[in-house]
């Protein structure tokens, strides 16, 4: 069971659209519809952005979506706002009926 | 609104065993076929999925820590609760509960977390 891979960073500008990866393999990723992305920002506990790859749970913007191809999933964020600062999480249900976790994007807003 | 509370030791003595609680309000820990779960994070790192559990009792183990690790639920409480025994340094973190969907592995409400340290 391996972390899904995220890159260690990702910035952008005010405005700006920014697009974070998430790769697993065929057991994870590639087998289930069951992405999810979670959002921490410093000292607090992770907030749900996506679950089932590319649903919104409520109240959260539509600036967010997720997407997949293949065993890689992806979380886009459209209109960046200095708010949308933070560490981003993805996680993929696995063909062991377990739940493995990304290593964390830290997004940074110019 | 469910709302999740962790409680337990903020220090534990290496080789011992970390107990934590966490107490559901707002709503039954029986509803919705919720799984309820615990998750943990060094600091200054990433998440680490630790095990989830029903109230009817199924319970699933991340494979790494299954050896050191029980999940249990308590309805007469509204709470469920983690054991992981004989632990090291490596065990330090920030120790989160949180309610899964009950159908897609998504975690929608945590808890505020609470930092275990392990040190003699």
């Amino acid at each position: 069971q391996s972390a899904l891979t995220q890159p260690a960073s990702v910035s952008g500008s005010p405005g700006q659209s920014i697009t974070i990866s998430c790769t697993g393999t065929s057991d994870d990723i590639g087998y289930y519809n069951y992405v999810s992305w979670y959002q921490q920002q410093p000292g607090k506990a992770p907030k749900l952005m996506i679950y089932d790859v590319t649903k919104r749970p409520s109240g959260i913007s539509n600036r967010f979506s997720g997407s997949k191809s293949g065993n890689t999933a992806a979380l886009a964020i459209s209109g960046l706002q200095a708010e949308d600062e933070a560490d981003y999480y993805c996680s993929s249900y696995t063909t062991d009926s377990t739940l493995v976790f990304g290593g964390g994007t830290k997004l940074t807003v110019l | 609104q469910l709302q999740l509370q962790e409680s337990g030791p903020g220090l534990v003595k290496p080789s011992e065993t970390l107990s934590l609680t966490c107490a559901v309000s707002g709503g039954s820990i029986t509803k919705n076929n919720y799984f309820w779960g615990w998750i943990r994070q060094p600091p200054g790192r990433g998440l680490e999925w630790i095990a989830n559990i029903h109230y009817s009792g199924s319970a699933y183990y991340s494979p790494s820590l299954k050896s050191r690790v029980t999940i249990s639920v308590d309805m007469s409480k509204n709470q469920f609760s983690l054991t992981l025994t004989s632990v090291t340094a490596a065990d330090t973190a920030v120790y989160y509960c949180a309610r899964e969907g009950g159908d897609s592995w998504s975690f929608y409400g945590w808890g505020r977390g609470t930092l275990v340290t392990v040190s003699s």
